[in-house]
């Protein structure tokens, strides 16, 4: 079958680091990609990973390991407006399958 | 960001109206995807083309009937609604034959049907 989990909600203090993790079980894998979406806007790419091993863009990095089907998006030096969801995806044979994301909340 | 854009932002509905969601992207991709969000769900996928045809329906009602006039253009035909279909309906599009296939998302129809 196919499940994402991820944490539903997590809070975080401006300036802080925070680590998103992601499970997975899919039908195939050919790569993960974070996404982040403001509420009531759409989703933006944010990393893509298809090898083991850790991507750093700036102030985002994202880690794959595909053996344990795990993942993880962390954000450094939290800023309020990274307050938004997060989503995990997979891409299993031919498509990409969301998780529910996780809600981040930025607080001063 | 106008590399995907959708019409109408928000559209209001009855259960008895015929409406039509479009999609256009001015990125060059080849595949287009829609995709549903209810409230505190995952995105859905509904429908994917590539090269012009459908390629993939997730046992999506007939009453959504997606079309695609060109590789730039993808429609999304709604008749006969129901009150649970009312969501965000996204359109997406990638490149398939580019190492990742980054999909790319429109804003978003935010649907209300009555």
């Amino acid at each position: 079958g196919q499940n994402i989990d991820q944490p539903t909600e997590m809070t975080a203090t401006e300036g802080a680091i925070v680590q998103i993790n992601c499970t997975y079980q899919t039908s195939g894998f050919n790569g993960l990609f974070w996404y982040q979406q403001h509420a009531g806007e759409a989703p933006t790419f944010l990393s893509y990973n298809v090898l083991d091993g850790l991507e750093e863009k700036g102030r985002f990095s994202s880690f794959l390991s595909r053996s344990k089907g795990y993942s993880y998006l962390l954000l450094k030096e939290l800023q309020m407006k990274d307050s938004a969801s997060y989503l995990c995806a997979p891409r299993g044979y031919n498509k990409l399958i969301f998780g529910a994301g996780t809600r981040l909340a930025v607080h001063p | 960001e106008t590399g995907v854009t959708q019409t109408p932002r928000h559209l209001v509905m009855g259960m008895t109206n015929k409406k039509s969601l479009k999609c256009e992207q001015h990125l060059g991709h080849n595949a287009m995807y829609w995709y549903k969000q209810s409230a505190k769900k995952p995105l859905e996928l509904m429908f994917v083309y590539s090269l012009e045809e459908r390629v993939e329906n997730n046992s999506v009602p007939s009453r959504f009937s997606p079309e695609c006039p060109n590789s730039s253009l993808l429609n999304l035909h709604l008749h006969a609604l129901q009150p649970e279909d009312s969501a965000l309906y996204l359109c997406a599009s990638s490149q398939e034959d580019l190492a990742g296939e980054t999909q790319y998302f429109g804003p978003g129809t935010r649907l209300l049907v009555l």
